[in-house]
């Protein structure tokens, strides 16, 4: 039971554009989106999160989304650079725990 | 600040050889610990994580289990190691106050199954 689907498995942008990367999640239970960036073989990187009490969150260049309704999140990212090209990976979370989705792989084009 | 480390980097072992995979934290007290493993092309698999000293909660059936025998140590073991067990194994730690905490990942260990 896939509780958060990341559905997109690769995205391409140009870069200066804005990047957009999608999640959805099953379990209301969730109290606690993050998102991640990684690069091959290193651990996750955090990057942005939000609570469940709020519906955006911005830092600098990113900004993340809460659609609780539609148990939707997204990540915001402007003026993408190609040092933004690597896999994001959304989780949530509740009671400790830590679900994470499958990764979607941006790929900012120069 | 607060580190996490992982050893060793990369691992390669034969089938049905034992495992022992070490991650310790540093500058907290009583974190949250996590392992993870990420298959390749695959996501982050929650294998386990520990609230205490000696509480292990399994979120997947397998021949992996973890250990924590001090606050900021957290050790994935194994008897008899599978082909499928290959992956990149990732530990994470997390305050343990509860409620909206961040979790920070170590650098990984990247093992092969022979």
């Amino acid at each position: 039971d896939q509780q958060v689907k990341q559905n997109s498995p690769s995205l391409s942008v140009q870069e200066g554009r804005i990047s957009i990367l999608n999640c959805d999640y099953t379990n209301s239970m969730f109290d606690y989106f993050l998102w991640y960036k990684k690069y091959p073989a290193e651990g996750p990187t955090f990057l942005i999160s939000i609570s469940s009490i709020k519906d955006k969150n911005e830092d600098g260049r990113f900004t993340v989304f809460l659609n609780k309704s539609a148990k939707h999140l997204s990540l915001h990212i402007v003026s993408s650079q190609p040092g933004d090209s690597a896999v994001y990976f959304c989780a949530a979370s509740y009671s400790h725990k830590y679900i994470f989705g499958t990764g979607t792989r941006l790929k900012v084009l120069a | 600040s607060q580190t996490i480390h992982q050893w060793p980097a990369t691992l390669v072992q034969p089938v049905g050889s034992p495992l022992s995979l070490e991650c310790t934290v540093e500058g907290t007290s009583n974190p949250n610990l996590y392992w993870y493993r990420q298959a390749a092309g695959r996501g982050l698999q929650l294998l386990f994580y520990s609230v205490g000293i000696g509480q292990i909660s399994s979120e997947v059936p397998q021949n992996l289990s973890a250990s924590r025998p001090q606050d900021r140590q957290f050790i994935l073991s194994s008897k008899k190691l599978l082909l499928s067990d290959s992956g990149f194994y990732l530990c994470a730690w997390s305050p343990g106050t509860g409620g909206t905490d961040t979790q920070y990942f170590g650098p990984g260990t990247r093992l092969t199954v022979l």
